[in-house]
Formats: structure tokens, C-alpha cells, sequence
């Protein structure tokens, strides 16, 4: 079946432009989760999706990240005023909601170049 | 808060030789411990898992077990190919409520022919 997508690949934006990353978790998936990925700060979680709720947005480093879910499937996170601290390869990943400690499935990530 | 160490990288062997990488831990309660990798060009894939003290996780011929008496979670191959060669993280969650992933810095491993 179809693995976790997200669009673009690739994005170079300009310093204060807004930008908006898109996934598309595994059907049925319940749980959500985006991460980034950057050479200074390694792997770090920014926000958790349970349905279209999202209980943990301890990760979002400032109020310019904003991230929302609808029905229970596509989510949107979205960077205004873009700074170059934000160029990294943001990843999705999704989970099925049963058990302890399930699988996350990552998607292939979104890079962002703020120049 | 949880946190997760591994080897500084990158580490470079020859094909067939044995492979360790080094993984601790930090956390609160009894986390699920997790080695990721992530091949050239592709996405974070899970490699092996285990949820408890003493498990052992494999995959691929990769191993790795739960020591919570050292928070440890060594990785290990007897014999490793080329087509190891990838980025390997190790992670933990918690069992309750979000499950985010902690993520260790990552280590990058060449096998040369």
C-alpha cells in the first residue's frame, strides 16, 4: 500500500516569505507526527497529531509555526515570516493507533532553503 | 527530559567486519528503545525495536538489546556489506501519550569493499 507522501520535495523561499508543507499519512493512521532534521540540531520532534487534535506542540520552536490536521488524514505545517535558521528537511511520519510503542512510518521529507 | 547519546560518527570498515555502534540513554520511566536508518537518498526507516528490559531486537542481521541496568542499546552485525552503508540513529519513546521519538545525533557508516 501507499507509504507515507509529502509535497513539495524541495522548497526555496525567501527570507519573511510564508511557506506551507504538506503530508499525506498512511490511511487509517491515527497518530501523526512532524519532525525536522537539520545538521545543527539533528532529528527533533515539533508536533504530535492524534485525530485531528494535536495534544503536544512542545517541539514548535516559535509562534511562527503553526501545523493543522483535518479529517484525521492531511496535515499542513505552515512557517510564516521565514527565517534562514528554518532551512532543514522537515519529515512526516504516521502511526497506527493501537499498541505500545507501534512503528512511526516516515515520509520522505519536505527540504526547505530560506535564502 | 529523555535524551539519547550515540558514537560520534562516522565510522568506516571493511566488508565482513563486526560492527558496533554505541547507544545510552536518559529517561524517566520505561521508554521503548528504537535503532532507525536511513539509506542514501530514501526516507527513516525502522531497523529493530524492543519495548523492555532484556528484549532483544533484530533485523537484517542486526541486533540489539535493552540493558536497563547500563541504559544501553548497542548496536551490533557480525558481518557487515557494503550495502549497510547508511546513517543509523537510535531513539526512544515513552509508552503513554504522544510516543514521540528522542533521536540520538545520528551516525554515519561506510562499508568499503
Amino acid at each position: 500500500g501507499a507509504g507515507v507522501s509529502q509535497s513539495p520535495s524541495n522548497k526555496v523561499t525567501e527570507k519573511g516569505k510564508d511557506v506551507e508543507l504538506r503530508c499525506d499519512p498512511i490511511s487509517g493512521h491515527t497518530a501523526l507526527y512532524w519532525y525536522r532534521q537539520s545538521l545543527g540540531q539533528g532529528l527533533e520532534f515539533l508536533i504530535y497529531f492524534q485525530g485531528n487534535s494535536a495534544p503536544d506542540k512542545s517541539g514548535l520552536p516559535s509562534d511562527r509555526f503553526s501545523a493543522e490536521r483535518t479529517g484525521g488524514s492531511v496535515s499542513t505545517l505552515t512557517i510564516q515570516r521565514t527565517q534562514q535558521e528554518d532551512s532543514a528537511v522537515y519529515l512526516c511520519a504516521s502511526r497506527s493507533g493501537q499498541g505500545r510503542a507501534g512503528e512511526q512510518y516516515f515520509g520522505p521529507g519536505t527540504r526547505l532553503t530560506v535564502t | 527530559g529523555n535524551s539519547v547519546t550515540q558514537m560520534e560518527g562516522p565510522v568506516t570498515l571493511s566488508e565482513e567486519a563486526f560492527l558496533t555502534i554505541n547507544c545510552t540513554y536518559t529517561a524517566t520511566g520505561y521508554p521503548s528503545l528504537f535503532w532507525y536508518v536511513q539509506y542514501p537518498g530514501e526516507g527513516l526507516q525502522l531497523l529493530l525495536k524492543a519495548t523492555k528490559a532484556d528484549d532483544k531486537g533484530s533485523n537484517k542481521g542486526f541486533e540489539a538489546t535493552y540493558r536497563k541496568e547500563t541504559t544501553s542499546f548497542h548496536l551490533e552485525k557480525g558481518s557487515v556489506q557494503v550495502s549497510d552503508s547508511a546513517v543509523y540513529f537510535c531513539a526512544l519513546s515513552g509508552n503513554q501519550g504522544a510516543q514521540k521519538l528522542v533521536f540520538g545525533q545520528g551516525t554515519r557508516l561506510t562499508i568499503n569493499p
